[in-house]
């Protein structure tokens, strides 16, 4: 399928190193934080997530890192392997009163594992 | 299987027509979605729903409409007044209230001819 993200920061690790990927974001009151890997053609596939009272979270072979001082949100993939290859979103809750949740995106990174 | 389905896949308009994406979830979810995807950007929103019979502008709603008759279904319209009609459009759903993952559909491109 056509890629997505044409123009997009691109990372390339070595297969079976860690990659860290890195988002800010912009709203100090946004409270829950999501990262979507997304494939060429494909909708974004759910990662990890976080919340606003936790620094840290990890998944199988996934950390997210949150410092909220910084506004600064970073994914670490371990062990990086070929089927990780996509564009990677970070995705924060800014949320609007009465009407619940308001994902805002990031431009998103192309992570490409190199053998 | 539980998810979210988009059709068609690929569309094709001729200038100054309309047309019309489908987006059905059997998720039982409240709260619906439509993104726009364009090369070296993120997903901007268009509409949302929190719940039937009712729907909320995004950042970018002009030259879209939707409807909301159904739970199940949220379908977007991209009419001709929306000048860049061509990029991948995104369906999502979720669980009412704060803080709960959104789960995406396939998407549908595009393409003005």
């Amino acid at each position: 399928g056509e890629s997505v993200g044409l123009h997009l920061p691109t990372l390339s690790v070595q297969e079976g190193d860690n990659s860290i990927i890195n988002c800010a974001y912009s709203n100090s009151a946004s409270d829950y934080f999501i990262w979507y890997k997304q494939e060429s053609g494909k909708g974004p596939q759910f990662i990890i997530d976080i919340r606003s009272n936790m620094d840290k979270r990890q998944g199988q072979r996934v950390t997210v890192l949150l410092n909220k001082t910084v506004k600064h949100l970073s994914l670490q993939i371990a062990a990086t392997q070929p089927g990780d290859s996509a564009v990677y979103f970070c995705a924060e809750n800014r949320g609007r009163k009465n009407y619940g949740q308001n994902f805002v995106f990031g431009p998103g990174t192309r992570l490409s594992v190199l053998p | 299987d539980g998810g979210i389905t988009q059709s068609p896949k690929y569309l094709f308009r001729k200038e100054g027509q309309n047309v019309t994406l489908s987006c059905e979830q059997n998720l039982n979810h409240d709260a619906m979605y439509w993104y726009r995807q364009d090369p070296g950007q993120g997903l901007r929103l268009i509409y949302y729903s929190q719940i039937v019979n009712d729907f909320q502008k995004g950042d970018i709603a002009e030259g879209y409409s939707v409807s909301r008759e159904k739970k199940e279904s949220f379908p977007l319209t991209v009419t001709s007044a929306q000048k860049n009609p061509t990029a991948f459009y995104l369906c999502a759903s979720n669980l009412a209230g704060m803080n709960t993952e959104a789960f995406f559909g396939q998407g549908t491109r595009l393409t003005v001819v």
